[in-house]
């Protein structure tokens, strides 16, 4: 089962470049997340959505946008990449019954 | 807004050792989960807490949750070195379908 898949696993931009990360699941959930995750400070979210075609903020939501045209898939766009959003991007799904988070592999971006 | 604390950030033991991980949330929540990470890779999802008092274990790990203190643990019990690893509670807060994770609690289990 391929569950939740990143593509590109590994990016580097250079400053003021746009960039698109694809998330897929194949477990057919409602929910899906994208989170940043830099050292010492844990996983923060930026975006998640709650079904096909929503989208809501999470914690640090600027200079990122989203969208969900499809349920299984949640795409996270810089649109002109800064050196601040060099990181490890996880996206995750939410399982149905107990509402775990199943996360993908992370992609690591460099912007230069 | 809601806030998640870990404690400790970094925790060096013997194996045989027992500890604690303290995550304290800041706002009311019913449910809490723990997630593991190895370095350079994805978190696992270890236990899943729905309910006040709900208590779950697995192996040398056990995690509690306790809702009117905003609090839960994860009690390592006679540390062996495959638990070295960064753990993370996460808490949704009531309400909403936000997951904000704490800042993680590097472990390491020193043979």
């Amino acid at each position: 089962n391929a569950g939740v898949t990143q593509t590109p696993k590994f990016r580097v931009l250079k400053t003021g470049q746009s960039m698109t990360l694809l998330c897929a699941q194949d477990m057919n959930h409602e929910y899906m997340y994208w989170y940043r995750q830099d050292p010492g400070m844990g996983l923060r979210l930026i975006h998640y959505s709650v079904g096909e075609g929503t989208t809501a903020k999470g914690e640090v939501p600027d200079g990122y946008n989203v969208s969900r045209l499809k349920k299984q898939n949640f795409l996270l766009g810089l649109e002109s990449a800064a050196p601040s959003q060099t990181s490890v991007y996880f996206c995750a799904s939410r399982g149905q019954f107990l509402g775990e988070l199943f996360f993908g592999e992370g992609s690591r971006l460099t912007v230069l | 807004e809601l806030k998640v604390e870990q404690n400790p950030l970094f925790l060096s033991m013997q194996e045989g050792k027992n500890y604690t991980i303290y995550c304290n949330y800041s706002t009311t929540s019913d449910r809490l989960y723990w997630y593991r990470q190895d370095p350079g890779k994805s978190l696992e999802s270890l236990f899943v807490l729905l309910s006040n008092g709900a208590v779950k274990q697995e192996g040398r790990l056990m995690a509690s949750l306790d809702t009117k203190a905003r609090l839960s643990t994860l009690h390592i019990t006679a540390a062996v070195h495959d638990l070295s690893a960064t753990y993370f509670c996460a808490v949704v807060a009531s309400g909403t379908y936000k997951y904000i994770f704490g800042t993680g609690t590097r472990l390491k289990v020193l043979a």
